[in-house]
């Protein structure tokens, strides 16, 4: 069935680390997937997407990698920050149902 | 936040009530979203336009109705509120389409009584 999920639903990390956050999903026709921040009181933020004819792609200190054999998405943030702080969530679009289907997001939380 | 508003972003109403919420983009965007934000769900889909009088249902629409009048206006109406539609909504908007970023904004919570 379609289903988006995330192996964590909490994370903390030490700022100045590097976060990875997974996500999995179970639809192999999705051909595009999102990853969005959402803060605390606030609507989510698009951080960087990727397309099914890549692998990996690279923002400024985030990077996505996409395993379409097994599954799996996974975002890493470079020198974590305390504004990083808040919860992520993945997005994969479904082909022909015409829709965005959001996974349950993961709180990151830095330690200082 | 891309030029998003949407208002009321506070709400309390009774069980039985109609309610309008309002979303408002400067941005000339085609496609605008209602979305819906609840615990151990995250964030699904309730209607979209994909442009004026051009609405489709998403995967949670009953119970809610939407209009699109004009491209910088979608509204979404809860045409007897129920408390199981007690929720964060939140709409979005984007350029081209679904398998695009969209820009959300700040979000209404809405409280059913």
């Amino acid at each position: 069935g379609e289903s988006v999920g995330l192996h964590l639903p909490t994370l903390s990390v030490q700022e100045g680390d590097n976060s990875i956050i997974n996500c999995a999903y179970s639809n192999s026709a999705s051909d595009y997937f999102i990853w969005y921040k959402q803060e605390s009181g606030k609507g989510p933020q698009f951080i960087i997407d990727i397309r099914s004819n890549m692998d990996k792609r690279q923002g400024q200190r985030v990077t996505v990698l996409l395993n379409k054999t097994v599954k799996h998405l996974s975002l890493q943030i470079a020198a974590t920050q305390p504004g990083d702080s808040a919860v992520y969530f993945c997005a994969e679009y479904i082909q022909g149902a015409q829709k965005l289907v959001f996974g349950q997001g993961t709180r990151l939380t830095i330690n200082p | 936040d891309a030029g998003i508003t949407q208002s009321p972003r506070h709400k309390v109403t009774e069980t039985g009530t109609p309610v309008t919420l309002r979303c408002h983009q400067t941005e000339n965007h085609r496609y605008m979203y209602w979305y819906r934000q609840d615990p151990g769900h995250g964030l699904r889909l309730i209607h979209y336009s994909y442009g004026v009088k051009d609405t489709d249902k998403g995967e949670v629409s009953d119970g809610y109705s939407v209009s699109r009048s004009k491209t910088e206006d979608f509204l979404l109406t809860l045409e007897s509120a129920t408390s199981s539609q007690t929720s964060v909504y939140f709409c979005a908007i984007s350029g081209q389409g679904v398998d695009t970023e969209a820009f959300f904004g700040q979000g209404t919570r809405l409280t059913v009584v």
